[in-house]
């Protein structure tokens, strides 16, 4: 059974940062790009960033580049978003998802990590 | 960066109904569009792939179809655990873009 399982959320300062990892188990996590997602309180889903399986390419949205970094240990079978220059519009539950065919499409998702900026 | 629209972005509807959402992208995506399903405090689950695809365990009555900028998801008969937002997104290019999302809840 695959399982995805998000931990690190809590709450930052404006200006902090956070890491955020996603625990994988029931696929062979370094054959699939992974991805986060964020949904802020009572809003939509938004792309964060994206990281390939196998040449570790990565891909960030305009909204977090230069801030967030996606990385993955596939010896841990682990899914990390180090978070710096943290904004209080980064407040938002944070999910990993597993990419079907690293083609952009998720099939499996984790319950989300909860992030929250505030001074 | 390739925007998605969505319409509408809420709608009532009866279980037995037949109900129909569109999403549209700002530039041709072929048929890199899926669809999800999102119910509150849920993680989102992936209902149609590339456009019409059905994902394995999804009930046949979602479909998808379309292709270029406009997409529609069917629901052929509404059910009491259709209640849920539903959400599109590109996977044309990065960054994979969701729309606005469409809230679909009991009339």
């Amino acid at each position: 059974e695959v399982q995805l399982l998000e931990s690190g959320g809590g709450l930052v300062q404006p200006g902090g940062s956070l890491r955020l990892s996603c625990a994988a188990s029931g696929f062979t996590f370094s054959s699939y790009a992974m991805s986060w997602v964020r949904q802020a309180p009572g809003k939509g889903l938004e792309w964060v960033s994206a990281i390939s399986g196998s040449d570790g390419s990565t891909y960030y949205a305009d909204s977090v580049k230069g801030r967030f970094t996606i990385s993955r240990d596939n010896s841990k079978n682990t899914l990390y978003l180090q978070m710096s220059s943290l904004r209080v519009e980064d407040t938002a539950v944070y999910h990993c998802a597993k990419d079907l065919a690293g083609a952009g499409y998720f099939d499996y998702w984790g319950q989300g990590t909860l992030v929250t900026v505030s001074s | 960066d390739i925007q998605m629209t969505q319409s509408p972005s809420s709608l009532s509807a009866s279980v037995g109904d037949r109900v129909t959402i569109t999403c549209r992208a700002s530039q041709s995506i072929s048929t890199y569009l899926n669809w999800y399903q999102q119910k509150p405090g849920k993680a989102p689950k992936l209902l149609i792939y590339a456009a019409s695809s059905l994902q394995g365990g999804v009930p046949s009555r979602f479909s998808g179809s379309g292709s270029g900028t406009d997409f529609t998801l069917t629901i052929s008969s509404l059910q009491p655990a259709d209640f849920a937002t539903y959400y599109c997104q590109h996977c044309y290019s990065p960054p994979f873009t969701f729309g606005p999302g469409t809230k679909v809840d009991i009339k």
